[in-house]
């Protein structure tokens, strides 16, 4: 069976300071990876997506930035956050069927202060 | 683009009554429907699919129809149980996208004794 693990589950972080939040898909290969970004109580927004190890694209422009740099590992970083990046993250996997159903990790919740 | 319209943001009701959360959506291609389930603190997870027009799909209790002539998906459910509280996405998916979902805004559903 597939399991995505995510972390760290929960961080409290400074404006400014950088930002690392990572997640592993196992018993997949060679899944697309995304990563979602869910303000409290709302939706759900797609940040980038990655089909194949070393490419990555972006969604949508957040002063964001993420790296596949393992088939299974899918990182989202920045080196300055700000207060709007507060809230919930979460990195997903479906198979490379188009279409399919798309596997959410537990998430990541942060709180930039 | 690509679209989805929710247009109840909470819905309260009591328990054994039935349930309506509206979907429609906007796409010049062939569509895939979703309905994904957030309970809280929880990653969101599949509750429905669907690609078929005029086919109803069922999954809990819960069960959507395709209507490709109003562009419809919306979710059902005949009586609502208090387990069923939570945040109801709808989202779309279309070819060539990679399994890029669009989500709409969500439909918070709080189920009262």
């Amino acid at each position: 069976a597939q399991t995505i693990h995510q972390w760290p589950v929960a961080e409290i972080k400074a404006v400014g300071s950088p930002l690392s939040l990572g997640c592993t898909i196992k018993g997949k290969s060679s899944p697309n990876l995304y990563w979602y970004w869910q303000a409290t109580g709302g939706t759900l927004q797609q940040l980038f997506y990655s089909i194949t190890v070393g490419q990555v694209e972006s969604v949508v422009q957040l002063n964001l930035s993420a790296s596949r740099p393992k088939d299974d590992q899918f990182i989202l970083s920045t080196e300055k956050l700000l207060l709007s990046h507060s809230g919930f993250y979460l990195c997903a996997w479906s198979s490379g069927t188009e279409n399919t159903e798309v596997f959410f990790g537990k998430g990541s919740r942060l709180t930039v202060v | 683009g690509d679209s989805v319209t929710q247009t109840e943001g909470l819905v309260t009701l009591t328990k054994g009554l039935p349930v309506m959360l509206n979907c429609t959506y906007q796409t010049t291609y062939s569509p895939f429907l979703f309905w994904y389930v957030q309970h809280l603190n929880e990653a969101p997870k599949l509750l429905l699919k669907s690609s078929t027009d005029n086919k109803r799909t069922e999954h809990q209790g819960f069960y959507a129809t395709l209507h490709k002539s109003s562009s419809s998906f919306h979710l059902q459910k005949s009586s609502v149980q208090l387990s069923d509280s939570a945040l109801y996405f709808c989202a779309l998916s279309v070819q060539g996208t990679g399994s890029k979902l669009s989500f709409g805004k969500g439909a918070k559903l709080t189920v009262s004794p």
